[in-house]
């Protein structure tokens, strides 16, 4: 099977600059996540969703982060404006419908520089 | 709220000596465990994990764990290190949500470094 494709892989941009990634899970799995990773730490979760209802966005910083995911389907995950503290690893994951034990298919991350 | 506690933020080993990366967990209910491991420029690809029953997993590439109740423990091993082994490993718990899918709180990882 296909895994969670992200893109881009890279992104450079400059402080203030609106930026997106994008996300397309595995055929199938209803539940897709966005976590961000800084440098030299575990994934920390941002947002979770449940076909095309975000149920757990409590660790999103709502002031310059959304998302979104239309159909239920692929995501996208947005800042606006970016900051300095920005910089770090975005990955996208996906699990079935199989319940608390099902893993989380991770895709290879965007990696965000902020100049 | 669940935690997981990896001890060690990095290991280095000899090429096929054992692999002990520690993780320790917190969690009010009975955890789902699992470890991950990524490679440099790469998404976390899963390693094992345990959910119930049988509380030693084994996982892929040989590596396994042990779920010990009692020291609220969830080690990872490997009998022999193969340089391919060198990468960042992650111990992650799942905490309880309604809805499906899983909330995972990862641990900051350890990085292993295998030697010649």
């Amino acid at each position: 099977e296909a895994g969670v494709v992200q893109s881009p892989r890279y992104k450079i941009i400059e402080k203030k600059q609106p930026v997106a990634f994008w996300c397309n899970p595995i055929s199938g799995h209803n539940t897709l996540y966005w976590y961000r990773q800084n440098l030299g730490q575990g994934p920390e979760l941002l947002i979770r969703y449940e076909n095309e209802e975000a149920v757990d966005d409590s660790q999103l910083p709502k002031d310059r982060f959304s998302a979104e995911r239309l159909k239920g389907v692929d995501s996208t995950l947005k800042i606006q404006p970016a900051e300095l503290g920005d910089p770090a690893v975005y990955l996208c994951a996906s699990s079935p419908p199989q319940g608390n034990g099902s893993p989380l298919h991770f895709g290879n991350g965007t990696r965000l520089t902020v100049t | 709220a669940q935690s997981v506690t990896q001890l060690g933020s990095h290991v280095s080993v000899s090429e096929g000596a054992l692999v002990l990366l520690r993780c320790n967990y917190s969690s009010s209910v009975p955890p789902y465990l699992f470890w991950y491991v990524q490679y440099p420029n790469q998404g976390l690809q899963l390693l094992l994990k345990y959910t119930t029953g049988a509380t030693l997993v084994k996982g892929i590439n040989g590596f396994e764990a042990e779920f010990k109740k009692s020291e609220t423990s969830f080690h990872l091993t490997k009998p022999s290190a193969h340089m391919s082994d060198a990468a960042e490993y992650f111990c992650a718990v799942s905490d309880a949500v309604t809805g499906g899918g899983n909330k995972l709180t990862f641990g900051t990882g350890t990085q292993l470094k295998v030697e010649l």
